[in-house]
């Protein structure tokens, strides 16, 4: 089956600095990359995804990045806020039925003010 | 719609005893998932069920561990007998068909002593 390599696990930055967030995956029938927020105490929530036929995509200080002959997908925050602070999972999935995510192990982003 | 709603929210209970957990998914998703969120293994798959029968079951990790679906609205992960290693959070998720992203429950809490 899939799996995903998420990296680092924790990283730390100051406000206003760019984060970035790596994962790579193994099953090269993956096509759909999710990337999920979740606050402390709370659920993963959706903040971006991408698909294979796809490279890039942005959503105002977030972006993904996806890289399909490397197997390896990224999230970049720009801007980072005090409230960026949460785990971000990424996850990879690919057809048939329904799109089942695979998740990487998550990574702790902690914006300092 | 109100939701993946999952009950309960917190579970503390002693070792051996059976525990109950349920979820109920957003109306018209036919696809749902269980998930176990630890600090040592992430977000793990444990079960997935499509229109209410159960696809992939590989993740549920031994014989005590059982889910059900009895219909579109309902469903449960039991866990009989229950040990301290079981500790988690266990999240429900249900996305529709052909539809890529989860929506994930607020979780159970589930501990035992």
């Amino acid at each position: 089956g899939e799996n995903v390599e998420q990296h680092p696990s924790t990283l730390s930055v100051q406000e206003g600095d760019s984060a970035v967030i790596k994962c790579t995956y193994s099953d090269s029938a993956s096509n759909y990359f999710p990337w999920y927020k979740q606050e402390l105490g709370k659920r993963p929530q959706l903040i971006i995804d991408i698909r294979s036929n796809v490279g890039e995509k942005k959503d105002q200080r977030i972006a993904v990045t996806l890289n399909k002959t490397a197997k390896h997908f990224s999230l970049h925050i720009t801007e980072t806020q005090p409230e960026d602070s949460a785990v971000y999972f990424c996850a990879a999935s690919m057809p048939g039925g329904s799109y089942i995510p695979t998740f990487g192990r998550g990574t702790s982003l902690i914006v300092h003010p | 719609d109100a939701g993946v709603i999952q009950s309960p929210r917190h579970e503390v209970t002693e070792m051996g005893q059976e525990v109950t957990l349920r979820c109920k998914p957003i109306s018209g998703h036919n696809s749902l998932f269980w998930y176990r969120q630890t600090m040592m293994r992430g977000l793990e798959l444990l079960i997935y069920f499509n229109n209410n029968v159960p696809i992939d079951d590989s993740g549920m990790p031994e014989d005590r561990f059982s889910a059900k679906m009895p219909n579109a609205s309902f469903s449960t992960l039991k866990i009989q007998p229950s040990e301290p290693r079981d500790s988690a959070v266990y999240f429900c998720a249900s996305s529709s068909q052909g539809n890529t992203e989860a929506f994930f429950g607020q979780g159970t809490r589930l501990t035992v002593v």
